[in-house]
């Protein structure tokens, strides 16, 4: 089985503080996404990467950055975090061109 | 750009029931895919069913079809038996096939459904 964890199911981050979520699939998939899930907005893509190193933007990129240095770990930064990035964080990581996404159990991440 | 539209936020339905969760979706694509995926309560999201758009058969996976119109561009999930571990929120979801780079999912808002006893 495809197992994709992240590093905290709880996270509570002061306004400011520099964040790093963490994602690592231990399938060989070169393609890794993050969302972030809102109430009433469902899944909104941040980035992705197709290939250590390589990424590209989502419909949300604002905010964020990411880092690949590793086929299997995807990092997802919130270089000064807000309130206004208080949510749930999802990852996933899928195989090939159009292949079904597998996706973590979610961080919550809440900024005060 | 697409866009995926789930009209129902929240549904009920008795255990052993058959419920339908509507979904549909705007592209000028020809060559796509469509999912639902499910969200149980504190728990990961996973895949339930998928569709070729270039297939015309509906897609079906042991209590879980799919009625998919592309005309319409509709793609309904139906539940058949309903059981209580089937209380989840379900994501709609559309992938444009990219080559190159990964293909991105575009998700709905969400219907969140609770089956009762």
């Amino acid at each position: 089985d495809v197992k994709v964890t992240q590093s905290s199911r709880y996270l509570v981050k002061r306004t400011g503080e520099k964040v790093f979520l963490e994602c690592v699939q231990d399938m060989d998939h070169e393609n890794m996404f993050w969302y972030r899930q809102d109430p009433g907005l469902g899944l909104r893509l941040i980035y992705f990467s197709y290939d250590v190193k390589m990424k590209e933007k989502g419909d949300i990129p604002e905010g964020y950055s990411v880092s690949r240095e590793k086929k299997e770990r995807f990092s997802l930064i919130l270089e000064s975090a807000s309130t206004n990035q208080t949510s749930m964080y999802l990852c996933a990581s899928s195989s090939g061109d159009y292949n079904e996404q597998f996706f973590g159990p979610g961080t919550r991440l809440t900024v005060l | 750009a697409q866009t995926v539209t789930q009209s129902q936020p929240e549904m009920s339905v008795q255990e052993a029931e058959t419920v339908t969760l509507s979904c549909t979706y705007d592209t000028s694509e020809n060559n796509y895919y469509l999912f639902w995926y499910k969200q149980p309560p504190s728990r990961q999201m996973i895949l339930v069913i998928r569709q070729e758009a270039y297939k015309q058969q509906n897609a079906t996976e042991n209590r879980f079809s799919v009625n998919f119109q592309k005309a319409a561009k509709s793609f309904s999930l139906k539940i058949s038996d309903s059981q209580l571990g089937d209380t989840a929120m379900y994501f709609c979801a559309f992938m444009k096939r990219r080559t190159g780079t990964a293909s991105k999912l575009t998700f709905g808002t969400g219907t969140r459904l609770q089956v009762t006893l």
